[in-house]
């Protein structure tokens, strides 16, 4: 079974630049998470997808941060100006779950955010 | 507010001896309990789950953790630690009536040969 796939897996900009984040999550999984990893900290949560529809982004930056998901499968993330606080890992998750949320959560390799 | 405390950002064992990671939460209401492993330069890997079932509770590789109440801990442990041990390790909690997974701040663990 293919895992969740991200791409780019590294990319550079300098600040005030966009950046898109692209996640294919595995077949048939529901639930989409987008979470946030700076050095040293733990994963958090940007925005959770049940199918077509957000069920949490109150922790995503909404003036800068913008997230889809496409038809119920894929998902992109895009960050729109950049800033330098914006460098970390960009991980995508997903849930089979179709209601609420197991906990169980399968991960990608994630994205990793330079912003010079 | 922390939902999840882990103690020690960084624990370093020599190879074959017993490996304790800390976590603490903070919940009035029991929550559901979660560790994870990061490899380098991978994704997370759930490793086992609390889910009121029973209070020790059985991962992959291993790993075991106990739920205790009293002390609102959810402590991961192995007997023996092994080099491929070597990762980053998450705890994270649902809280009761939410829908979020949080994670702690994680401790790096480093086995020494």
């Amino acid at each position: 079974e293919a895992g969740v796939a991200q791409s780019p897996r590294y990319k550079i900009i300098e600040k005030r630049q966009s950046v898109a984040f692209w996640c294919n999550p595995i077949s048939g999984h529901a639930t989409l998470y987008w979470y946030q990893q700076i050095l040293g900290q733990g994963p958090k949560l940007l925005i959770q997808f049940q199918n077509n529809g957000v069920v949490d982004d109150s922790q995503l930056p909404k003036d800068r941060f913008s997230a889809e998901r496409l038809k119920g499968v894929d998902s992109t993330l895009k960050i729109q100006p950049a800033k330098l606080e914006d460098s970390a890992v960009y991980l995508c998750a997903s849930s089979f779950a179709q209601v609420g949320n197991t906990g169980e959560l399968f991960f990608g390799e994630g994205s990793r955010l330079t912003v010079l | 507010a922390q939902s999840v405390t882990q103690l020690g950002s960084h624990v370093s064992v020599s190879e074959g001896a017993l490996v304790l990671l800390r976590c603490n939460y903070s919940s009035s209401v029991p929550p559901y309990l979660f560790w994870y492993v990061q490899y380098p330069n991978q994704g997370l890997q759930l490793l086992l789950k609390y889910t009121s079932a029973a209070t020790l509770v059985k991962g992959i590789n291993g790993f075991e953790a106990e739920f205790k109440k009293s002390e609102t801990s959810f402590h991961l442990t192995k007997p023996s630690a092994h080099m491929s041990d070597a990762a980053e390790y998450f705890c994270a909690v649902i809280k009761g009536g939410s829908e979020k997974l949080v994670f702690g701040k994680g401790t790096k663990l480093t086995v020494n040969p």
